[in-house]
């Protein structure tokens, strides 16, 4: 069955540096988010992604996050200085065009980030 | 707008007992409405999904919800609990935002712990 796949699953990182989170979501989706789940709370959205620009985004997704699709295949997060609050878990999902129907997101597994 | 309100943050069962995790939502349109899962260190897998049709949903390992318009309700319930379903669980609404992609709001969560 088709799965949305991150890398990596897991990545420390010190203060102030730059992380890109990988995802390959399912080949035939045509939308594309990212959500955060930091620990001990609920899962937030930051971005929506579709037709190679971005839909939607939440407050928390400021100007040190960036997202791009730069191959057709993979989409990536960028967090371009990172700080102690960014650590979380990183969701990817994405879904087909007809999305109309169900709304329904298929996500990966995750990538946790740690930021000392 | 929408919302998603769980109304337990913890709930402790016995095996071989039922399973009951309460939803609450609230949404402008016909909502879509999702159960998700968590298990510890692992990504978020749907149970089943509302989408206007049938409102007693089947999903996978024994779960089902049934949307409720009236109580604004889509609770969850397993007649028989089981040592894997314990885990972190949680009820999601879905909009559709301005005819290009769809959002999902996240309630805080239920974990579920199953006891012997």
């Amino acid at each position: 069955e088709p799965e949305v796949t991150q890398t990596p699953s897991h990545q420390v990182t010190q203060m102030g540096q730059e992380v890109i989170l990988r995802c390959v979501p399912i080949s035939n989706h045509l939308y594309f988010y990212w959500y955060r789940q930091i620990l001990g709370q609920k899962v937030e959205f930051l971005v929506s992604f579709y037709n190679n620009e971005i839909s939607e985004k939440s407050e928390i997704f400021d100007d040190q996050f960036s997202v791009e699709r730069p191959d057709g295949s993979n989409f990536t997060l960028k967090i371009r200085s990172t700080k102690l609050e960014d650590s979380a878990m990183y969701f990817c999902a994405s879904n087909t065009e007809d999305w109309g129907s169900t709304g329904e997101l298929f996500f990966g597994e995750g990538s946790r980030l740690t930021v000392l | 707008a929408q919302s998603v309100t769980q109304l337990d943050s913890h709930v402790s069962v016995s095996e071989g007992t039922p399973v009951l995790l309460r939803c609450n939502y609230s949404s402008s349109y016909s909502p879509s409405l999702f159960w998700y899962v968590q298990h510890p260190n692992k990504g978020l897998q749907l149970l089943l999904k509302y989408t206007s049709a049938a409102t007693l949903v089947k999903g996978i390992n024994g779960f089902e919800a049934e949307f409720k318009k009236s109580e604004t309700s889509f609770h969850l319930t397993k007649p028989s609990a089981h040592m894997s379903d314990a885990a972190e669980y949680f009820c999601v609404v879905s909009a559709f935002l301005t005819g290009t992609a769809s959002k999902l709001t996240f309630g805080t969560g239920t974990r579920l712990q199953v006891t012997l």
